[in-house]
């Protein structure tokens, strides 16, 4: 069956500009997750979904960080004004529905590049 | 807050010979995953630790999480070329499911 998928697979934009980023999960799969990986690390926490609402935001840096899932499927990471220092690899990744014995699948990533 | 680190950070290995690699965690855990990332890939789930002293294989993979459940290792015999790629060790945060994530161990394979 299809994966978790995301688009776009890389973009590049000016310091200051707004993007977004999407995910679609693997189908069945309540529970979603973002992570932003920079280069030679692993990847950092940034949010969990748990349906349609934000279960824990407590990895996003700052407020500039937003994410929505209204239909409880696909997501949307939000960066406003974005810095160059937001430059990283951000991976998406889902799972069954609930508790911690479940293996998170992971997209392909987005390669965010601010310049 | 929880950490969680590998060692070593990278690892050069002739091909043939064995390895491993260790993942340490600030906290206990409540279980333990391992997922191995392919250079220019994204993160692919391995295996999963649940219980103290567990010991499971894959093939040339031996995984193995602590008695105190905040210490693992994988350990690799006979390193091929197709076992090129991080390693990372994940672990959940303490409620939740949102896993922090070691810093992996590069693993580059010597013909």
């Amino acid at each position: 069956g299809a994966g978790v998928s995301q688009t776009p697979s890389n973009k590049v934009t000016e310091k200051g500009k707004y993007v977004e980023l999407r995910c679609d999960p693997i189908s069945g799969h309540t529970a979603l997750y973002w992570y932003r990986q920079s280069l030679g690390q692993g990847p950092e926490f940034l949010i969990y979904f748990q349906g349609t609402g934000a279960a824990d935001d407590s990895g996003l840096p700052n407020d500039r960080f937003f994410a929505v899932r209204p239909e409880g499927s696909v997501s949307t990471l939000k960066i406003q004004r974005t810095e160059r220092g937001d430059s990283a690899v951000y991976l998406c990744a889902s799972s069954f529905p609930e508790g911690q014995l479940y293996e998170q699948y992971f997209g392909p990533g987005t390669r965010l590049t601010v310049t | 807050g929880q950490q969680v680190m590998q060692i070593p950070q990278y690892q050069h290995v002739q091909e043939g010979e064995d390895f491993t690699t260790y993942c340490n965690s600030s906290t206990t855990l409540s279980n333990i995953q391992w997922y191995k990332q392919r250079p220019g890939g994204h993160p692919v789930f391995l295996i999963q630790l649940v219980k103290s002293g567990e010991v499971k294989k894959q093939k040339r993979l031996t995984f193995q999480f602590g008695e105190a459940k905040k210490n693992s290792s994988l350990h690799i015999t006979a390193t091929q070329t197709t076992d090129v790629g991080t390693y990372f060790c994940a672990g959940p945060k303490a409620a939740g499911n949102k896993l922090t994530f070691g810093g992996g161990t590069r693993v580059l394979v010597k013909p």
